[in-house]
C-alpha cells in the first residue's frame, strides 16, 4: 500500500501565482486533514473532511481552499500566493470509528516557496 | 496557557543514554496520547499511543502519562544516532493536537 501520497514534493511559487497542492490515500480512510509546517511552529491544521462531500476550516484556512469529491482524494487549492504561504504541506488521513489506531498516517509533504 | 507545550530543544545526549522527552496539557479532557517521530524532511509517523493514565513500553520506547498532572514522557532507552529526529507529542479529543516537536541528536 502507498499510504498517503502528497504531489509535488517541491515547488516555487512566484507571488499572486495559483495552485493545488494533491493528496491522495488508499487506505479508505474518511478523514483527511491539511496541515502547515512552519520552523518552530508546529503543525497548524489548514481544512480536514470527515468523508466525501464535507469539509471544515482549521485553525488557519485563509488563503486556501479545499474539496473532498472522493474518498480518496483531498486536493488543496493556493489562490493568489503569498510569501506568508512558504511552508511544508502535509496531508493526513486517519480512520473512523476504529477503536485501536487513534494516530494519524502523514504523508511525505510538499515543501512550498512563494517569491 | 497554550493547550500543548513541549521544549523545543535541541537536545543533544550521548549514544546509549536514556533520553527523556516531556509534554504538558491544559485540557483535562483529553484522554488520548501520541507521540509521532519526524525525520528531517519527511512527514511525522506514530510511534506509539496510549489511553488515559499509565504507561506503555515497545521495545526501547516507554510513553507515560500522568493525568492528574496534566504530563506526559516518552522515555528512550539505548539511544542510537538513528533515534535523531524532532518528537512531537499529541493529544486527542475530536481531533488531535500536537505540540511544536522537540529535536534530538543521539551523539555517537
Amino acid at each position: 500500500n502507498a499510504g498517503v501520497t502528497q504531489t509535488p514534493k517541491f515547488r516555487i511559487l512566484k507571488i499572486g501565482q495559483s495552485m493545488t497542492l494533491q493528496c491522495a490515500q488508499d487506505m479508505n480512510h474518511n478523514y483527511m486533514y491539511w496541515y502547515r509546517q512552519d520552523p518552530g511552529m508546529g503543525l497548524k491544521l489548514i481544512y480536514y473532511s470527515v468523508g466525501a462531500g464535507i469539509t471544515d476550516k482549521g485553525e488557519v484556512p485563509n488563503g486556501y481552499n479545499v474539496s473532498r469529491s472522493t474518498t480518496e482524494d483531498f486536493p488543496l487549492r493556493l489562490e493568489l500566493a503569498a510569501p506568508s504561504q512558504t511552508s511544508v504541506y502535509f496531508c493526513a488521513s486517519s480512520p473512523y470509528g476504529t477503536v485501536t489506531n487513534y494516530g494519524y498516517t502523514f504523508g511525505s509533504g510538499t515543501r512550498l516557496t512563494v517569491v | 496557557q497554550k493547550e500543548v507545550e513541549q521544549d523545543p530543544g535541541p537536545l543533544s545526549v550521548p549514544e546509549g543514554a536514556i533520553v527523556s522527552l516531556n509534554c504538558t496539557y491544559s485540557n483535562s479532557a483529553f484522554q488520548y496520547f501520541m507521540w509521532y517521530r519526524q525525520y528531517s524532511r519527511k512527514g511525522p509517523e506514530l510511534l506509539m499511543y496510549t489511553y488515559s493514565s499509565g504507561n506503555k513500553e515497545d521495545g526501547r520506547f516507554t510513553a507515560q502519562v500522568d493525568k492528574s498532572s496534566k504530563y506526559i514522557s516518552l522515555f528512550i532507552r539505548d539511544s542510537q544516532p538513528s533515534d535523531s529526529a524532532t518528537y512531537l507529542c499529541a493529544m486527542r479529543d475530536d481531533k488531535i493536537i500536537f505540540g511544536k516537536g522537540t529535536r534530538l541528536h543521539i551523539l555517537p
